[in-house]
């Protein structure tokens, strides 16, 4: 069974960091593209990064670049994204999915608030 | 950039009434690389439809996609109790991966 599990979520100030993480199993992860998804409250979809098998290929939507880093351990089957400079546009749950540009499996989620 | 107008905004329909749901891009789609999904309240997405026909593992035939260009439909011919959900189209063509703003169907 393909299982995502994100965590890493919670509440960070403005301008504060936070890494959320995806711990993947159930499917051959060093072998799949995998990408962040986002979805900010009561509203639509949004998507954030992804990156190839081994990290060679990585892709951002604009309002992230520079701040947000994506990254992979396929020793550990886990994904990663790094958030720096957070603001308050950033509050959203995050979700971790399988595919590059289009998602196949998609873990439940972790909420990251924004807010002083 | 694509992007993607979904309508109608919500669609208000009985079981067993076929429904059929709107998105019409910006600009052409290159090969048809557009996916729907769906999402219920709580939930993750769920990939329903990819390369604007294409079902995904596991989904029923009551689902099906149209569409080339810019206008694509997702059509429930018959819709089952769990099918009241939010549907969103998806190109997956280049970056940005743009979704649309989403069609709710609600219980009539």
């Amino acid at each position: 069974e393909v299982l995502l599990v994100e965590s890493g979520g919670g509440l960070v100030q403005p301008g504060g960091s936070l890494r959320v993480s995806c711990a993947a199993s159930g499917f051959p992860f060093s072998s799949s593209y995998m990408s962040w998804v986002r979805q900010a409250p009561r509203r639509g979809l949004e998507w954030v990064a992804n990156m190839n098998q081994d990290g060679s290929f990585i892709d951002y939507v604009d309002s992230v670049k520079g701040r947000f880093t994506i990254s992979r351990d396929n020793a550990k089957n886990s994904l990663y994204l790094q958030m720096n400079s957070l603001s308050a546009e950033d509050t959203a749950v995050y979700y971790c999915a399988i595919g590059g540009n289009y998602w196949s499996s998609w873990g439940q989620g972790t909420l990251v608030t924004v807010s002083s | 950039e694509i992007v993607l107008t979904q309508s109608p905004g919500t669609l208000s329909l009985s079981p067993g009434e076929r429904a059929t749901l709107s998105c019409r891009a910006s600009q052409t789609v290159p090969s048809n690389y557009l996916a729907w999904y769906q999402q219920k309240p709580g939930q993750a997405p769920r990939l329903l439809i990819y390369f604007a026909s294409r079902r995904a593992t596991g989904i029923p035939d009551r689902f099906s996609g149209s569409g080339s260009g810019t206008d694509f439909s997702l059509t429930i011919s018959s819709l089952e109790p769990e099918d009241f959900a939010v549907y969103y189209c998806q190109h997956h063509g280049y970056s940005p991966l743009n979704f649309g703003g989403g069609t709710k169907v609600e219980i009539k």
